[in-house]
């Protein structure tokens, strides 16, 4: 059973414009929560996180939302560059481990 | 620092052979973790330690061995591989791990391959 759901594959995007990843969980005791980047042929580098007490954060052109109700969080992008195309994983802190997304790549074109 | 180092980086396997995927640390990390990924199916965690001598697994142990006996090193034994492990390997590193504000580091992955 998937507890940490990514339910867009990909996402195209123009650059300059604002790009939404959408990540759901299921755990409600799920209390952190981050955004790994990867290129293809590298491990996946943290972008930003996010703890259950807060419900945004934001790192220059990143920011992430935390709805706790409806156990949804998102990362938007503005604006949006083409060196931002990569897969984005979300992932929630579960005791000692990781529970990773099945991700979502993101195309930025010109 | 080099970070997370692993080798090799490709790899093809005869059905039934065994190989060890090597992973080392040089930033003094207790807790270490071995993901596979698979095609459109994100990171599954196969085995992690939170310190030297301690191994528990993850969701996808079945067909893999660790150990740990330094704080540098955490191989991951694969034995009698089979096509089912076709995939890509990750190690990563955490300072402390439980609690969680801490970040997780990868390496570069090893791209395996069962014939």
């Amino acid at each position: 059973d998937q507890q940490v759901k990514q339910n867009s594959p990909s996402l195209s995007v123009q650059e300059g414009r604002i790009s939404i990843l959408n990540c759901d969980y299921t755990n409600s005791m799920f209390d952190y929560f981050l955004w790994y980047k990867k290129y293809p042929a590298e491990g996946p580098t943290f972008l930003i996180s996010i703890s259950s007490i807060k419900d945004k954060n934001e790192d220059g052109r990143f920011t992430v939302f935390l709805n706790k109700s409806a156990k949804h969080l998102s990362l938007h992008i503005v604006p949006s560059q083409p060196g931002d195309s990569a897969v984005y994983f979300c992932a929630a802190s579960d005791t000692d481990k990781l529970i990773f997304g099945t991700g979502t790549r993101l195309q930025v074109f010109p | 620092n080099a970070g997370v180092t692993q080798t090799p980086k490709f790899r093809i396997l005869k059905i039934g052979q065994s190989m060890t995927l090597q992973c080392a640390q040089d930033m003094n990390h207790n807790y270490m973790y071995w993901y596979r990924q698979d095609p459109g199916m994100g990171l599954k965690l196969i085995y992690y330690s939170v310190g030297a001598g301690i191994t528990d697994k993850g969701e996808v142990p079945n067909g893999y061995n660790v150990s740990r006996s330094t704080t540098e090193d955490f191989p991951l034994r694969l034995e009698l591989a089979a096509p089912s492990q076709t995939s890509v390997y990750f190690c990563a590193s955490t300072p402390r791990g439980g609690g969680f504000t801490d970040t997780q580091y990868f390496g570069p992955g090893t791209r395996l391959t069962v014939l």
